[in-house]
């Protein structure tokens, strides 16, 4: 079955340095993987995908993550942090079967300090 | 286009009692997917309806159930409410299934059980 482990629920970083928050999936079959970001009091949205394509993947927002199938990652950074990047951010995999549903991590809080 | 809409925003129940929520799909989705968010947690998939069927279910009892209508928006009931439903439901909306492409999610919305 499949499952995404997110280490980390919240990470803390200075405005202008780099962001980096960690994903590992376990497949038994290629992956589709996602990140998404929630805002406070909103619903999810799509910030990259990885869908056995090249292994880095650019994203919204200047994030791009980098597909590591020996090291089952699929880590989500960004150069340089802004202050409007705080929010939760998850990692999800699609579900094997005829529904293709998402399986999402517990999330990771990302806080960005002036 | 307009996007993924759910109502009402926000909702408090007493335990006993039964909710409806809705959510409409965004213009050329045929395939909704309602996932509940616990506070702290990642989304966890409810089920999805694809051309008003259901199409897979995740580990919800038999009280969670749903419609799917011609125009495609949908519904999700919740009866016999206990104190754990409260979360916030999200409802996604895709192009066909395997849901590969990418869902598209409303704003949730917010159950709260006394």
């Amino acid at each position: 079955a499949q499952s995404v482990t997110q280490l980390g629920s919240h990470v803390s970083v200075s405005e202008g340095a780099l962001v980096l928050l960690r994903c590992n999936y376990s497949s038994s079959v290629p992956p589709y993987l996602f990140w998404y970001v929630q805002y406070p009091n909103q619903g999810l949205q799509l910030l990259l995908k990885y869908t056995s394509a090249a292994t880095l993947v650019k994203g919204i927002n200047g994030f791009e993550a980098e597909f590591k199938k020996s090291e089952t990652s699929f880590h989500l950074t960004k150069p340089s942090a802004h202050m409007s990047d705080a929010a939760e951010y998850f990692c999800a995999v699609i579900n094997g079967g005829s529904q293709g549903n998402l399986i999402f991590g517990k999330g990771t809080k990302l806080s960005v300090k002036p | 286009e307009t996007g993924v809409t759910q109502s009402p925003t926000h909702l408090i129940k007493t335990r006993g009692q039964q909710v409806t929520l809705r959510c409409s799909s965004q213009s050329g989705h045929n395939t909704v997917s309602w996932y509940q968010q616990a506070l702290g947690q990642g989304p966890q998939f409810i089920f999805q309806y694809y051309r008003e069927e259901e199409n897979g279910r995740g580990n919800f009892p038999p009280r969670f159930s749903g419609l799917q209508f011609p125009n495609y928006s949908s519904e999700l009931n919740v009866n016999a409410l206990e104190l754990d439903d409260s979360a916030l439901y999200l409802c996604a909306s895709s192009a066909g299934t395997p849901s590969y492409n990418e869902q598209f999610f409303g704003p949730g919305t917010r159950l709260t059980v006394l």
